[in-house]
């Protein structure tokens, strides 16, 4: 059964600051994986989506990377806003049924 | 735009009424699904279909259903509602099956079951 797993639950860091969101999972078999955004009391937000073919896609200051190999992704925060704060949320998809299994977030706060 | 919204946004019912959420989307998606998100546990997927007609069982569907009777609509009832299904629910679509699609969310119902 694929598990998800978001390292820290929890992240706290000044504005300006690049940041790194750890994502991993632990069976390589996806067909992609994909960053959401959740502000409180809102719906998922989609950022990025990588294809399993794919080692990376950028949107803006964000960039995500793929490692299927080792079960790892990394969604990167480039000079981090008061406005990036949110919980960021990774999902994979396995075997290409659209069937997302979601890791629990990572709860990010910029402070001014 | 197209969209997909979710009704009602909040909810209050009693142990053991039927409960129906509805999920719209104008995005003329194939696939439609819900999930669950509680504390502790993400979100979690429910029940899901791939076109009209269609519908599958997810990881949590003890105690709901779902029918799809045309592409815009996938309305999520709780048969008898239970205090363990007190969570917030997501509808979500995409455009068809493949691997290379997004999901796009609708805003949320919060359900209570008291």
């Amino acid at each position: 059964k694929q598990e998800v797993t978001q390292i820290p639950a929890a992240l706290s860091v000044p504005e300006g600051e690049n940041l790194v969101l750890n994502c991993s999972f632990t069976d390589s078999a996806i067909y992609n994986l994909q960053w959401f955004r959740q502000d409180p009391g809102k719906g998922l937000t989609s950022l990025l989506l990588i294809q399993s073919s794919q080692r990376e896609q950028t949107s803006g200051r964000l960039n995500a990377s793929l490692d299927k190999s080792s079960g790892r992704s990394t969604l990167y925060i480039a000079a981090s806003q008061p406005g990036d704060s949110a919980t960021y949320l990774c999902a994979v998809d396995q075997g290409g049924s659209e069937k997302l299994v979601f890791g629990k977030g990572t709860k990010l706060t910029v402070n001014p | 735009d197209a969209e997909i919204t979710q009704s009602p946004r909040h909810k209050i019912t009693e142990t053991g009424r039927q409960v129906t959420l509805a999920c719209h989307q104008t995005w003329n998606h194939n696939n439609m699904f819900w999930y669950r998100q509680d504390l502790g546990h993400g979100l979690r997927l429910i029940h899901y279909s791939y076109g009209v007609q269609d519908t599958n069982k997810g990881e949590v569907s003890d105690g709901y259903s779902v029918s799809r009777s045309n592409t815009e609509d996938l309305p999520l009832t709780l048969e008898s509602a239970a205090s363990s299904q007190t969570s917030v629910y997501f509808c979500a679509s995409s455009r068809t099956s493949g691997g290379a699609n997004e999901q796009f969310f609708g805003p949320g119902t919060r359900l209570t079951v008291l």
